[in-house]
């Protein structure tokens, strides 16, 4: 089994709409749980850090649910811009980083 | 100017030939890794390091070296290239204080014919 798994995708959404991606780990050690966000051919960046008690910004979403091990993240109102393969990423206690194969969206006009 | 440099940025080289990815970065951060990706598998991790003197493989070091020529700079080497090392390579770098956020470099595209 995969440390890190994800929605395998593509998402295609119309503008607008809400859309949610998983992700499952099986690291029980892990302690720092991120979502990046990757556009085509060029690296990834931060989006948001996962907390336990779940966190917001403006649009994006995400929960952690540390007896399941998941990590979720939700788009509001997905704009064009929006469109990326998102990427769920885990630290572990011993500062390993283990990033998932990613989720691929495409918001549609 | 970016924070995290990589050159080459394209590179085509062939079968055999030794090649170095070089790294900097001036975000003074202590650790710095090397990642590379392919379509369908996501980032693997190949090197890491935490400070000049610690140095750290990945789950796909083979074929792989590295050198930590000073804090702001991590270079990857490839002693003899091979077709199946064709892939996006980043490099990263993070600190503690940072919240362990990973930093890119733009990436560098290697071919090998």
């Amino acid at each position: 089994r995969k440390e890190v798994e994800q929605d395998p995708g593509p998402f295609n959404v119309p503008e607008g709409a809400t859309v949610a991606f998983n992700c499952t780990y099986s690291n029980s050690a892990s302690q720092s749980f991120f979502w990046y966000r990757q556009d085509c051919r060029k690296e990834p960046k931060l989006l948001m850090s996962v907390y336990s008690s779940g966190n917001e910004d403006g649009r994006f979403t995400a929960q952690l649910n540390r007896a399941s091990q998941y990590i979720s993240l939700l788009i509001r109102d997905s704009k064009l811009s929006d469109s990326a393969t998102y990427l769920c990423v885990l630290r572990t206690s011993y500062d390993k980083v283990i990033f998932g194969p990613g989720t691929s969206l495409s918001v549609i006009p | 100017d970016a924070d995290v440099t990589q050159t080459p940025r394209n590179r085509i080289t062939k079968t055999g030939k030794r090649i170095m990815l070089e790294c900097s970065q001036t975000k003074g951060h202590d650790r710095m890794y090397w990642y590379r990706q392919d379509p369908g598998l996501g980032l693997r991790l190949i090197y890491y390091s935490f400070d000049v003197k610690d140095i750290n493989k990945g789950e796909i070091s083979d074929g792989y070296s590295v050198s930590r020529q000073a804090q702001a700079k991590f270079s990857l080497s490839l002693e003899s290239a091979i077709p199946n090392q064709t892939a996006l390579y980043f490099c990263a770098t993070s600190d503690r204080t940072g919240g362990y956020e990973q930093y890119f470099g733009p990436g560098t595209r290697l071919t090998v014919t």
